[in-house]
């Protein structure tokens, strides 16, 4: 139980294009997604939170026009990343939890997004 | 300074050894401290989790927290190849909110 399936695994495209990763929980509804960026030798850092019908909240630092995430369902939250450039390269990754935060996160295997 | 520490090995032991990793963090709000398990290409699977200070058991795996020198430790009674993934400690101040990773410690059991 408590899968959370994140797609594409793995993308590469070029400079100014937007990109649209996607993260579902297949088998509960989530209350609550966050998305984690983690860069090479570095922790996984909160991005965002968010909960189904409102706007996410985004950690300091985020730009909430760069990154726009939507949490339209109780199964799905979409993160897409307008006008990429190589500096967005990055993993990332999204978790799913029942409730207001007291219980685990599940994560999905995480987007390999590479900007040439 | 980083919020929370962790040396990110690789920590490379013989099976049925013991082991020992640990983090360190600097808020002492923290109050929820958790131990994610990473396999390669994967997600972190939660392990663990204990509130405020303490040890906890469940089968090989032992969580331990010392918030008076802000230190936390997973330990993993003889160890299994399948046991080599990458030990991620977590923690919060507010539940299983906003979680704040240390770096991982890849670790390596041979046969």
């Amino acid at each position: 139980g408590a899968v959370v399936s994140q797609h594409p695994s793995w993308v590469i495209c070029k400079s100014g294009t937007s990109v649209k990763i996607e993260c579902r929980s297949l088998d509960f509804q989530a209350t609550t997604m966050f998305w984690y960026r983690q860069f090479p030798k570095q922790s996984l850092m909160l991005m965002a939170t968010s909960n189904e019908g409102s706007k996410a909240t985004y950690e300091q630092g985020v730009e909430k026009d760069k990154f726009l995430i939507n949490h339209a369902s109780l199964t799905l939250s979409t993160l897409t990343v307008t006008s990429a450039h190589p500096e967005d390269s990055s993993f990332y990754i999204c978790s799913a939890s029942v409730g207001q935060g007291y219980q685990p996160q599940h994560f999905g295997d995480g987007t390999r997004l590479s900007i040439l | 300074q980083k919020e929370v520490e962790q040396d990110p090995g690789p920590l490379s032991v013989p099976e049925g050894a013991i082991v020992s990793l640990n983090c360190t963090y600097s808020n002492s709000a923290f109050q929820y401290f958790m131990w994610y398990r990473q396999y390669s290409r994967k997600g972190p699977e939660l392990l663990m989790y204990t509130y405020s200070s303490g040890n906890k058991e469940d089968g090989r795996f032992t969580a331990q927290v010392d918030k008076s020198s802000k230190y936390i430790s997973l330990f993993i009674r003889d160890s299994q190849p399948s046991d080599s993934a990458t030990y991620l400690c977590a923690t919060s101040n507010t539940g299983f909110q906003k979680l704040v990773f240390g770096t991982g410690t890849r670790l390596l059991v041979s046969p």
